[in-house]
């Protein structure tokens, strides 16, 4: 059974800092993609990442795929309470066109 | 294209009841998945259908639950004889499918529904 495994699971900061949180599995996945989740609403996907070693960027927020594409991370600069939300990682499809998600990280950026 | 639909956002429902959700999925997406999601949890497959032909189920869907995609377009989901347990958000994905050579994998991902919170009492 494929498990993505998501740490931490709160975290609350201050406005301005920096934040990284994280997403490990002992499975190898063909992507990797990261949603964000306000309450009452469905998740938003905010990045896909293929390659091993992968890092793309998204404003003030970077993603990078573990070389060995078995885990994540997500790093915010700045944080600002608009960030606040689940932000949930999700891997596959490996031989179906079905993704498995973690159990996300509740971020909450105080002003 | 407005994206993902889903209705009702809301439904309360006496144990016992059954209730049916409705998904309009992105019109050329030719995947229709349902999850659900309980509090502090991340959501959990429970089926998935590749236009109206119904690919997977979960473990997680009981007999009680039913889900249909008569015509390849949108997607209901039934669950007989509600109980308590069966309380929470449903959510609705598309796709157009990792194959699909339109989109490619580096923009591979599912759009959701707003979902549909269920509570059973």
């Amino acid at each position: 059974t494929q498990l993505l495994e998501q740490s931490p699971q709160f975290l609350s900061i201050q406005e301005g800092e920096n934040l990284t949180v994280y997403c490990n599995s002992s499975s190898v996945f063909s992507s990797l993609q990261w949603y964000r989740q306000e309450p009452g609403e469905g998740p938003v996907l905010l990045v896909t990442v293929v390659t091993g070693g992968e890092v793309k960027k998204l404003k003030r927020l970077t993603f990078q795929f573990g070389d060995a594409r078995k885990d994540s991370s997500l790093h915010i600069t700045a944080a600002q309470p608009g960030d606040t939300g689940l932000y949930l990682c999700a891997g596959g499809p490996n031989r179906d066109d079905k993704i498995i998600f973690g159990k996300g990280t509740r971020l909450h950026i105080l002003p | 294209d407005t994206g993902v639909s889903q209705n009702p956002r809301h439904k309360i429902t006496k144990r016992g009841q059954n209730v049916t959700f409705r998904c309009d999925p992105i019109s050329e997406h030719n995947r229709l998945y349902w999850y659900r999601q309980t509090l502090g949890q991340g959501p959990e497959f429970l089926t998935y259908f590749q236009n109206e032909a119904q690919l997977e189920k979960s473990r997680l869907l009981s007999d009680r639950f039913s889900a249909e995609r008569p015509k390849g377009s949108f997607s209901t989901l039934e669950i007989q004889r509600t109980e308590q347990g069966d309380s929470a958000m449903y959510l609705c994905a598309s796709s157009l499918g990792w194959a699909s050579r339109a989109r490619g994998a580096r923009n591979y991902g599912y759009t959701f529904g707003s979902g549909t919170r269920l509570t059973v009492v």
